[in-house]
Order: structure tokens, then C-alpha cells, then sequence
């Protein structure tokens, strides 16, 4: 079956440092997002990217944030200049774009542990 | 977005059914239900859709009684493995993001 990867599983940063968290999402799927989840709180919806854009962002996705998709595999999270506050779990979600029966279901990675000390 | 209200917690023995039910009560007439699982340290997984009356899958089974305004996830015979925390997610935007509440952590015993 197949499934979303992410990279690393666990990083740990200094604050102020930059990170890049890696996701492979399921090859034919169009629809890709990252999720973050603080220590006991909620699953947090970051992002959202189809067609080599943006789609939709949540408050959290400040201006520190970015995505991209470097190639037809890749999709990337990069914080610019992480805060204690941004350790969390990191979720890369892909979709397809013919969901027309389930056009909820989003497939998950694994997750990155995000520390920042 | 529709709220949802859930059971924060919930306790079952290996072998018994065990449903939890969702609150939905300003439910949008384009809205889905849509229910997740959650494991430690994983990333949710899809369990299960739906928009009316019953549906099932190889899973569980999601009842949705005809006001729409409450849902339920049946678990049949539920192992050790079941242990998790159960979302349920009311949206019409099927493009873009799921919103996750607190969720439902339903805990079986041996």
C-alpha cells in the first residue's frame, strides 16, 4: 500500500536556526498539506498546496513558514528562524484529486519530531 | 465549520462493541462527517466517511441518524490495538483542510 514518507523522524534545532522537514507524498496525489501537533494539544492544520501554489494557510503559517514542492516528489516545510514555541510533531497529509466518494480522506505521514532548544 | 462535541474518554474490554458518538449540531447541509484515528506518535489515519443513514467498511460502521445532527462510530469486537484517540471531523471543504478537535481517547483492556 502505498504511503506518505517524512524526514527526518527527528530533528532537533536552536532557536533561531533554520529547519527543513521533508515529505514524500503518495506519488499520484494532489493535494499535499502539513499539520503540526504541540505535546497533548490538537492535530493543527498549517497549510495547504495543489498546483504548485498555496490554496490555503492557517494564522500559524506566519511569514517564518514556507513550502515547496522542488520537484514532482518532493514537498518541503522550512522554517526560517525557529522558537522554542515551534516543537511540536509535524504532519505531511496528501490527497488525490479524485475523491469524489471520500473527498476527506487525506493520507498521513509518520511525522518529524520538531525540537528546538 | 460545524463544532463537534465528543467524549473525551472512554473505556472498553477486548471483544466488545464499542461506539462513540459525535455532536454536530449546526451541520451544513453540504457537510460530511468524517471520522479519524489517531495512535501515539503517528499521524491520523482515515477511517471512515460519510454524509447519511449508514455506512460501513472493513473497519467500523458510521450511523447517522436523518436530522444529521449527531453521528456514531461503531467498533465491533475491538482488540488491544484499537487503543487511540477517535476524531470526529464536520466540514464541506473537501479541497483543503481537515479541523481536528480534542477528540475521543477510547482505551481497551485486556
Amino acid at each position: 500500500e502505498p504511503e506518505v514518507t517524512q524526514t527526518p523522524s527527528h530533528q532537533v534545532t536552536q532557536m533561531g536556526q533554520e529547519v527543513i522537514l521533508r515529505c514524500v507524498p503518495i506519488s499520484n496525489h494532489l493535494y499535499f498539506y502539513w499539520y503540526r501537533q504541540i505535546l497533548g494539544q490538537k492535530v493543527e492544520f498549517l497549510v495547504s498546496f495543489y498546483n504548485n501554489e498555496i490554496s490555503e494557510k492557517s494564522e500559524i503559517f506566519d511569514d517564518q513558514f514556507s513550502v515547496e514542492r522542488p520537484d514532482g516528489s518532493n514537498f518541503t516545510l522550512k522554517i526560517r528562524s525557529t522558537k522554542l514555541e515551534d516543537s511540536a510533531m509535524y504532519f505531511c497529509a496528501s490527497r488525490n484529486g479524485t475523491g469524489l466518494l471520500l473527498p476527506y480522506e487525506q493520507y498521513f505521514g509518520p511525522g518529524t519530531r520538531l525540537t528546538v532548544t | 465549520l460545524a463544532k463537534t462535541t465528543q467524549p473525551i474518554s472512554m473505556d472498553s474490554y477486548e471483544g466488545q462493541e464499542v461506539n462513540i458518538t459525535c455532536s454536530h449540531n449546526n451541520i451544513a447541509t453540504n457537510d460530511y462527517i468524517t471520522w479519524y484515528q489517531q495512535f501515539p506518535s503517528q499521524g491520523p489515519r482515515f477511517i471512515i466517511q460519510g454524509y447519511k443513514t449508514k455506512v460501513t467498511n472493513e473497519v467500523a460502521s458510521l450511523f447517522i441518524p436523518a436530522d444529521r445532527k449527531s453521528s456514531t462510530l461503531s467498533l465491533p469486537r475491538v482488540s488491544l490495538s484499537d487503543t487511540a484517540v477517535y476524531y470526529c471531523l464536520v466540514g464541506n471543504n473537501a479541497g483543503n483542510m481537515l479541523t481536528f478537535g480534542g477528540g475521543t481517547r477510547l482505551m481497551v483492556k485486556p
